[in-house]
């Protein structure tokens, strides 16, 4: 099964501030990465596919790069409506498998 | 706009089973691999079972295997989980999943 390690694994930050998170892949899934927001008591929304595609209706202040082994999601001014739980996803082969989520929290 | 809409989860007691469904909308339902997907409560994501768009093909956790089977109807464009030998620990809300869509969760809690 392919693991993937996001980190880190808990941030506080402030309105404002540029996030980034990262995501590595135990083995190479060429750019088969998903990008997943997630609000308390709320289903999953995809952010991100393909590794740097922007989903539709996404702000663009959102950002994913990386290939291969690694991967970042960046947020280039945190707004109040994105604290919560961010899950990379693969879908390179099955199982697909997640990280264990990056929670974004207010400083 | 892609809609997935589960439904059949509930109570049930341990040693006992469920079916799950999954109606989908808004897109070719035959021509896209389908997926489960659990959360236990506090917990991350968990990819449970999937299957081909054809149906040919399914897969599973190991967690589940011989425990959970995935099946479709590409007629009623809707995609099944039969979950049997349900433990404690299956206890979760489970989610129908494709690439890049999530329908909204259906939890099953399993305890006597």
């Amino acid at each position: 099964d392919i693991q993937l390690t996001q980190s880190p694994s808990f941030l506080s930050a402030s309105v404002g501030d540029r996030v980034t998170i990262t995501c590595r892949a135990s083995q190479g899934i060429s750019s088969l990465l998903l990008w997943n927001q997630q609000k308390p008591g709320k289903a999953p929304k995809v952010l991100i596919y393909a590794a740097s595609t922007l989903e539709s209706g996404v702000p663009s202040r959102f950002s994913g790069s990386g290939s291969g082994t690694e991967f970042t999601l960046t947020i280039s001014s945190l707004q109040s409506e994105d604290f919560a739980t961010y899950y990379c996803q693969q879908l390179n082969s099955y199982p697909w498998t997640f990280g264990q989520g990056t929670k974004v929290e207010i400083k | 706009e892609v809609q997935l809409l589960e439904s059949g989860g509930g109570l049930v007691q341990p040693g006992g089973s469920l079916r799950l469904s999954c109606a989908a909308s808004g897109f070719t339902f035959s021509s896209y691999a389908m997926n489960w997907v659990r959360q236990a409560p506090g917990k991350g994501l968990e990819w449970v079972s999937g299957i081909s768009g054809s149906g040919s093909s399914t897969y599973h956790a190991d967690s589940v295997k011989g425990r959970f089977t995935i099946s479709r109807d590409n007629s009623k464009n809707t995609v099944y989980l039969q979950m049997n030998s349900l433990r404690a620990e299956d206890s979760a809300v489970y989610y129908c999943a494709k690439f890049r869509g999530w329908g909204q969760g259906t939890l099953v809690t399993v305890s006597s």
